[in-house]
């Protein structure tokens, strides 16, 4: 199975700072498509997981774009451009190349 | 709009089967995957497997082989999942989600937990 390691598993941050988060596979996640299917969630307290980015870098509709992902292979990043209140939760990075994996998650909360 | 409705919390005894289902609505039905994931108490996202309801085809992580099974009625645009020989590591949260190489909608969950 493809692991993912997410860092770090804790965020603290305050309304307007940016933060990014990390997420490692133990295997490139390059399809034999072309395609990258590394994509990110965020759970919020009380609520199912909500699709954020796909494929690497795609913007989900709807979700503002104080959000990017970047990243290849088995090295990917989300990082957000000014943390919102509404953006607190637990973040999880999952794979589709493989048989789906997720991340262990990063909660972001307030400082 | 797309949605997925899933049925309502189970409190069920070890050794018992138990059978959720996730009704859809909003697109074809039997056009995409769906996929059903684990969430146990305060932990993370754990994947069951998927089901394809155009043709019933279904694929499992090996650690729910013989623990989940995956089934789609056409006719009422819903899926199930049955787990069987429950015990107390079954608690969960169980969540169906839509996926077309990405999840982009998932249901609300569905609590089960299993106690005597």
């Amino acid at each position: 199975d493809v692991v993912l390691t997410q860092t770090p598993p804790t965020l603290s941050a305050t309304i307007g700072q940016s933060v990014s988060i990390s997420c490692r596979s133990s295997q490139s996640l390059l399809h034999s498509n072309g395609n990258t299917y590394l994509h990110w969630l965020l759970q919020r307290p009380g609520q199912s997981p909500q699709l954020l980015i796909y494929s690497v870098s795609r913007l989900e509709s709807g979700v503002p774009n104080r959000f990017s992902g970047s990243g290849s292979g088995t090295d990917f990043t989300l990082k957000i451009s000014g943390v919102e209140a509404e953006d607190l939760g637990v973040y999880y990075c999952v794979q589709g190349t493989h048989a789906p994996t997720f991340g262990g998650g990063t909660k972001l909360e307030l400082k | 709009q797309v949605q997925l409705q899933q049925s309502g919390a189970e409190l069920v005894k070890p050794g018992s089967s138990v059978k959720i289902s996730c009704k859809a609505s909003g697109y074809t039905f039997t056009s995409y995957d769906m996929h059903w994931i684990k969430q146990q108490p305060g932990n993370g996202l754990e994947w069951i497997g998927w089901i394809y309801p155009g043709n019933g085809n279904t694929k499992y992580n090996q650690k729910f082989n013989g623990k989940a099974t995956l089934t789609a009625d056409k006719s009422s645009s819903t899926a199930y999942m049955q787990l069987s020989s429950l015990t107390s590591e079954d608690s969960a949260v169980y969540f169906c989600a839509r996926h077309y190489w990405y999840f982009d909608f998932w249901g609300p969950g569905t609590m089960v937990t299993v106690s005597s």
